[in-house]
């Protein structure tokens, strides 16, 4: 089946510091979502993204499909962006189950 | 509401016993999904109801799990003869057709 590796694995920011999160996968996609996990357990839709660029607010993506990988951008960090962000991506082709990353655990301190 | 619900939100059964999770995605939503949380495996797929065709069930770990969709809405799995490994948080997510899935808050479910 599809890898899915995201990288790094964790990351501590300092509150306003910017990073950029990447997930890598093996083959083709026509579905890429982007996911933020916070402290409750909640999953929140961050991004729905099989190609191209999105922004909203501090956050941003960019999926570049052809060369199978897409990274996430936080502006600005707040403590409130801390928690687990997952890639999950559904192959060209599949039915539209989801196949996860492990997770990217970000810390932003104040 | 205007998001998927699950209930209950937490769960806490003794090992053998059977358990059944429900599932309320957004109106209109022809497709719906579980999957599980667990600490060593990760976020897995579980079944993916679309419309009226048959399920996919590809992701079921063991024949003492299934689901049923009812009306082409709510949802409930059900885990029969529980086991201590089945502690996860069962998440419910529902899309329309093939777009962005949107997830419920999850079941927590503690085997004793």
């Amino acid at each position: 089946g599809i890898q899915v590796e995201q990288s790094p694995p964790d990351l501590i920011l300092q509150e306003g510091a910017n990073s950029t999160l990447r997930c890598n996968f093996s083959d083709s996609v026509n579905n890429l979502q982007w996911f933020h996990q916070n402290p409750w357990g909640q999953l929140i839709n961050l991004f729905y993204i099989p190609s191209g660029t999105k922004q909203n607010g501090r956050l941003s993506a960019t999926t570049v499909a052809t060369e199978r990988y897409s990274l996430l951008y936080i502006s600005s960090s707040q403590t409130t962006d801390s928690g687990v962000y997952f890639c999950a991506v559904t192959p060209t082709g599949a039915n539209s189950k989801l196949t996860f990353g492990k997770g990217i655990t970000l810390s932003v301190r104040p | 509401g205007a998001g998927v619900s699950q209930s209950p939100s937490n769960k806490v059964t003794e090992k053998g016993k059977d358990v059944e999770l429900r599932c309320d995605p957004i109106s209109g939503h022809t497709a719906l999904y579980w999957y599980r949380q667990s600490l060593g495996q990760g976020l897995e797929f579980l079944i993916y109801f679309q419309g009226n065709s048959a399920p996919d069930k590809s992701g079921l770990p063991s024949d003492r799990f299934s689901a049923e969709r009812t009306g082409g809405s709510v949802s409930t799995l059900t885990i029969q003869r529980t086991q201590q490994e089945d502690s996860a948080v069962y998440l419910c997510a529902s899309s329309l057709a093939a777009a962005s899935q949107h997830f419920g808050d999850g079941t927590r479910l503690s085997i004793l």
